[in-house]
């Protein structure tokens, strides 16, 4: 199984703050997700990075794809209470069947 | 369209005991997986399977049991629960590889004491 490293693994900030959350391997993936997760409830995909060197924006989130295909970055600009919650990335196995996730990055915005 | 289903939503079981979690999607896809998270972690995959009749072993397999008869339904089978499979478990689905989306069901949480 390939393996993927978040960090960091908490982050506490404040309204309008900037913040990266980063996810690294020593493998290289086919494609890499990024997920978020709300309590009690099941991740949700947030974009998918097929492409070394992609980069996607979703509103003031901005995610990148190593140009190796070994890691990734989520930046949020300006973050929003709203933007609370665990932020998972997970990693396209060679094989394309399955999903290699990283352990998460929790993430709290305080008004 | 309901998505992914699971049932129950909730389980406490004694050390020992049995039981299944049930999965069902209605999006006729091919591809689906079975996850464990506990507390503050990331999903670690169980089984997966990428057709009905076919079912492969993920990450934890060790007991638990899958099987996939049809396309809509992936039962999770715990024969003898014990207090290390206490989790959240959570269902998913995909219409083909793992580059597409997981669409991912509410979650069991289970409880073995």
């Amino acid at each position: 199984t390939q393996l993927l490293e978040q960090s960091p693994q908490f982050l506490s900030i404040q309204e309008g703050e900037n913040l990266t959350v980063y996810c690294n391997s020593s493998s290289v993936f086919s494609s890499l997700q990024w997920y978020r997760q709300e309590p009690g409830e099941g991740p949700v995909l947030l974009v998918t990075v097929v492409t070394g060197g992609e980069v996607k924006k979703l509103k003031r989130l901005t995610f990148q794809f190593g140009d190796a295909r070994k890691d990734s970055s989520l930046h949020i600009t300006a973050a929003q209470p709203g933007d609370t919650g665990l932020y998972l990335c997970a990693g396209e196995e060679t094989s394309g069947s399955r999903l290699t996730f990283g352990e998460g990055t929790q993430l709290t915005v305080n008004p | 369209n309901a998505g992914v289903t699971q049932t129950p939503k909730f389980r406490i079981l004694k050390i020992g005991q049995s039981m299944t979690l049930q999965c069902t999607q209605d999006m006729n896809h091919n591809y689906m997986y079975w996850y464990r998270q506990d507390p503050g972690m990331g999903l670690k995959l169980i089984y997966y399977s990428v057709g009905a009749g076919i079912t492969d072993k993920g990450e934890v397999p060790n007991g638990y049991n899958v099987s996939r008869s049809t396309t809509e339904d992936f039962p999770l089978r715990l024969e003898l629960a014990a207090p290390s499979q206490t989790s959240v478990y959570f269902c998913a689905s995909g219409r083909r590889g793992a580059q597409e989306t997981q669409y991912f069901g509410p979650g069991t949480r289970l409880l073995v004491l």
